[in-house]
């Protein structure tokens, strides 16, 4: 089943607490996303991962990090968060960039910094 | 700067009128451009998707119509139906590995 699960679904933060988001998938793609999604901007890339430990930055990487250690999982890392970084975060996966395949999104996360 | 723009904003139709989401582009590099469709809560799907080789790209009601001279795609969806009522996001990447970069959504309503 093609999948892309995305844990925690919701999250409650203070902020400077550290952050950590999951996201797996089952269809062994080489390519995985996350991007953050807000009010009227649309989605906007955070980072881009190749494959394990091939990570390259989106338009927006400024406060995040990932890990890529194992194919099927690509973690999403705020350390210290800030009240900005609510938002609701998808995790997508797609085989090899460059095919031109559109790529399937997690259900999310919905992140609040308080 | 907004590499994938969206008009409109927002768009409220009648049920079983013809509904046109439009999107444009800049980069030349583009070469493919999908459509997603994403209702409240939920995460983006994709609807259909279009590459540069086409014109027109069709399934079902939905039909995607690109002026590559242009840079200019549109949505057309027909029979509108109350269950059409989402958001709709236009893409678009390049086979040479440029990442899909996504307009800022059209959000559609569609009433009975």
């Amino acid at each position: 089943d093609m999948k892309v699960t995305q844990m925690p679904r919701y999250l409650i933060k203070r902020m400077g607490e550290n952050v950590l988001l999951e996201c797996g998938q089952d269809m062994s793609h080489e390519t995985m996303y996350w991007y953050r999604q807000d009010p009227g901007l649309g989605l906007q890339l955070i980072y881009i991962s190749y494959d394990v430990d091939s990570n390259s930055e989106g338009d927006i990487p400024k406060g995040y990090r990932v890990s890529r250690k194992k194919r099927e999982h690509f973690s999403l890392i705020l350390d210290s968060a800030k009240t900005n970084q609510t938002s609701v975060y998808f995790c997508a996966s797609s085989p090899l960039q460059g095919n031109n395949q559109a790529p399937l999104f997690g259900e999310g996360t919905r992140l609040s910094v308080l | 700067q907004q590499q994938v723009r969206q008009s409109p904003q927002s768009l409220t139709v009648w049920e079983g009128e013809t509904t046109i989401l439009n999107c444009s582009y800049e980069d030349s590099t583009f070469d493919y451009f999908p459509w997603y469709r994403q209702f409240p809560g939920k995460s983006p799907a994709l609807l259909i998707a279009i590459s540069l080789v086409s014109n027109k790209k069709e399934d079902g009601r939905f039909t995607i119509f690109f002026n590559k001279r242009e840079k200019k795609l549109s949505l057309h969806i027909t029979d509108s139906q109350p269950g059409d009522s989402a958001t709709y996001f236009c893409a678009a990447s390049s086979n040479s590995g440029t990442y899909q970069r996504f307009g800022t959504g059209t959000k559609l309503q569609v009433v009975p």
